[in-house]
């Protein structure tokens, strides 16, 4: 079955640590994307990528980074840097934008202690 | 920049009618509408591609007004399995000409008994 795949579930890590988060899709999507979520805010982008080896930062994307290697996967490292990491984090992935639906995966649940 | 939702939550009893609102500062190409229930992924309702577009699903419909930059989603006749957080996003052009999706903070709707 096709889908987009992210682990792990939950997450734990202590402070000052980088995590990196996986996001794999078998959709033959061009377009991934990362995105934040936190009570009340909605989902805000974080990095998002159309083309193998390519990426851009979205709207927060500080204490964050990102690679694109292969068209399947979009890995997501928070880093240290991140001031407050502790979040919902989901990843999408469509067709190269032009009114195409995007899907989502499950989501990663990180919390920094 | 986010698009911005409106009302930022409602409560229903089974039977009534919602509409949610979302506008942008900015022009719309498409709007995407995604419902989510709590812990759980986004899940894709629809597309609108073009302005005074109009599409529905059972009791679930979307105007788009392109000239307003404004989109709505309308739930008629509500049931239980309405409730969650729904969210509309926008196609916006990005860094390097590429294009992303942006999101609302969405709207909470609880439908009761």
């Amino acid at each position: 079955d096709g889908g987009i795949t992210q682990s792990p579930k939950y997450l734990f890590r202590k402070e000052g640590q980088n995590v990196t988060l996986s996001c794999e899709q078998n959709l033959n999507h061009d377009a991934m994307y990362w995105y934040r979520q936190d009570p009340g805010q909605g989902l805000r982008l974080i990095y998002y990528s159309q083309i193998v080896n390519d990426f851009q930062k979205g709207d927060i994307a500080e204490g964050y980074s990102v690679s694109r290697e292969k068209k399947e996967s979009f890995p997501l490292t928070v880093t240290s840097a991140q001031k407050n990491p502790t979040a919902f984090y989901l990843c999408a992935s469509s067709m190269i934008m032009g009114g195409t639906e995007a899907f989502f995966g499950q989501g990663t649940r990180l919390t920094v202690v | 920049q986010q698009p911005v939702q409106s009302p930022q939550a409602v409560i229903l009893r089974e039977g009534e009618d919602a509409v949610i609102n979302c506008s942008s500062s900015k022009a719309l190409y498409s709007v995407h509408w995604y419902r989510q229930k709590h812990g759980e992924a986004p899940v894709f309702l629809m597309i609108l591609l073009k302005g005074g577009e109009q599409k529905g699903h059972d009791k679930i419909s979307a105007s788009f007004n392109e000239k307003k930059q404004q989109s709505s989603l309308y739930l008629t006749a509500s049931q239980l399995s309405y409730s969650g957080t729904y969210f509309c996003g926008t196609e916006e052009m990005g860094q390097g000409g590429s294009e992303k999706l942006v999101f609302g903070k969405g709207m909470k709707l609880t439908v009761n008994p």
